[in-house]
């Protein structure tokens, strides 16, 4: 069992909202999780980071369309009021001493 | 506003030797860990190494004994030395920022934009 699944592909309509989704592994529900965004072109963009509390940290200048949430070993991301520049690739992400720095396999979302 | 950039990557035979050093613009590096993550064509992001504030490194397991990672912090530089390069490492390399200074086990909150290496004969 992966650490962290993700599905491979998820699509919505231009204005409407998505949720991704992001599974971690029975036994690490307690594991803070992080989102980042991939774009064909440049290098990833943190999104936010979730913690077991529930609180959470977004990177710089992220948008308030994008939020997160967690309930036991499910993370959400959920963008709203879908914009063409959110199609991209997006990879939950979690961490610790014995993981060392794990990556979903990422979700492939199309605007249409 | 700060900024990541790589440089050092290129066209390799296998069994060859590569360095790929990233330079931080706009903020010191200095209390912060470091990381090199990949993406090889088609694939996903993989966590390779890591460098502690203090200068301990971590490397993943598809990695161990043929990478070494290094800082500078008076050059505000981190560099990963590259050997016995196989077809496989083939990637997009990226350095990030962890998050928190101080925190070696955190999230990544800077990203560079890549440097590509392929391994080919």
């Amino acid at each position: 069992q992966s650490v962290l699944t993700q599905s491979p592909s998820a699509s919505a309509s231009l204005g409407a909202s998505v949720n991704l989704t992001c599974t971690l592994r029975s036994g690490l529900t307690n594991y803070a999780v992080a989102w980042h965004q991939k774009r064909p072109e440049g290098g990833p963009r943190f999104l936010m980071k979730v913690n077991s509390d529930g609180s959470h940290r977004k990177g710089d200048g992220i948008p308030d369309r994008f939020s997160g949430s967690r309930s036991g070993a499910e993370h959400y991301l959920t963008i709203s009021g879908l914009q063409s520049e959110d199609e991209a690739d997006y990879y939950c992400q979690t961490w610790s001493v014995d993981l060392s720095w794990v990556f979903g396999g990422g979700t492939k979302l199309t605007v249409l | 506003e700060g900024q990541l950039l790589e440089s050092g990557g290129g066209l390799v035979h296998p069994g060859g030797t590569l360095r790929l050093s990233c330079a931080a613009s706009g903020f010191t590096l200095s209390g912060y860990a470091l990381s090199w993550v990949r993406q090889a064509p088609g694939k996903g992001l993989e966590w390779v190494a890591t460098i502690s504030p203090t200068g301990r490194g971590y490397y993943a397991e598809s990695v161990k004994g043929r990478l070494a990672i290094s800082r500078d912090n008076s050059k505000n530089w981190m560099s990963v030395e590259m050997n016995s390069l196989r077809v496989e490492d083939t990637a997009v390399y990226y350095c990030a920022k962890v998050l928190e200074r101080w925190l070696v086990q955190d999230t990544f909150d800077m990203w560079g934009q890549g440097t590509a290496v392929t391994v080919a004969s």
